[in-house]
């Protein structure tokens, strides 16, 4: 079956760095994304993966690893305002997305 | 680019009633939309993937009789939950494929609208 596997819930620091892996398993593989959604609101679009390496957008970071199924989102710089879930995201060979339970990051002064 | 809106982003309404939402993209086409629903603290759960011009696709366990779904133009589609119940009570969220190139990230991205709550008494 398709499987995206992600922690349920993380805790970091003000001005701290985290990172929050994500693996998955589907049938064929198109990309991976990460959404982030704060409590109550839709998800918004924070990056896409489709090659392996290091994606950078400002204070995020997002990294894939597709031999090893693997990929994670970097948060530096951390602010109060990404206390939020992040989800992870994987396009299979239908480009369908197949969505993990998302990571609930809790940011702490 | 990539703005989608949903209408209305609040609803209660009895047992037994019909409630519709829109969804919209403002600034782009739209040829395919997805319908989602999310429990609290729950992922988000695929119902029904809608094609323009054409009948929508609907997951497992979703009953295409009680969740009527319309994507009559390129830049509308629309969700009618039938005969709701207070376990239809849920946060529904509408999203739709920019198969152009006017959002950020790739034409497979889904661009979500702001959601609506369903509140069923």
């Amino acid at each position: 079956g398709q499987n995206i596997d992600q922690p349920t819930e993380m805790t970091a620091t003000e001005g701290a760095i985290v990172q929050i892996n994500c693996t998955y398993q589907t049938s064929g593989f198109n990309g991976l994304f990460w959404y982030q959604q704060h409590a109550g609101e839709a998800p918004t679009f924070l990056s896409y993966n489709v090659l392996d390496g290091l994606e950078e957008k400002g204070r995020f970071s997002s990294f894939l690893s597709r031999s090893k199924g693997y990929s994670y989102l970097l948060l530096k710089e951390l602010q109060m305002k990404d206390s939020a879930s992040y989800l992870c995201a994987a396009l299979d060979s239908n480009y369908q997305l197949i969505w993990g339970a998302g990571t609930k990051l809790i940011i702490k002064p | 680019g990539a703005v989608v809106s949903q209408h209305p982003s609040r609803v209660i309404c009895k047992s037994g009633t019909s409630v519709k939402i829109e969804c919209r993209s403002l600034d782009f086409q739209a040829t395919t939309m997805f319908w989602y629903r999310q429990f609290p603290k729950q992922s988000l759960m695929l119902m029904a993937t809608s094609n323009e011009g054409s009948k929508a696709t609907y997951e497992q366990g979703v009953e295409k009789d009680k969740f009527l779904i319309n994507h009559a133009s390129l830049t509308l589609s629309t969700l009618t939950v039938t005969s709701a119940h207070p376990e239809d009570s849920s946060f529904y969220i509408c999203s739709a494929r920019d198969g152009g190139e006017g959002g950020e990230g790739p034409q497979e991205t889904q661009y979500f609208g702001p959601g609506t709550r369903l509140l069923v008494l």
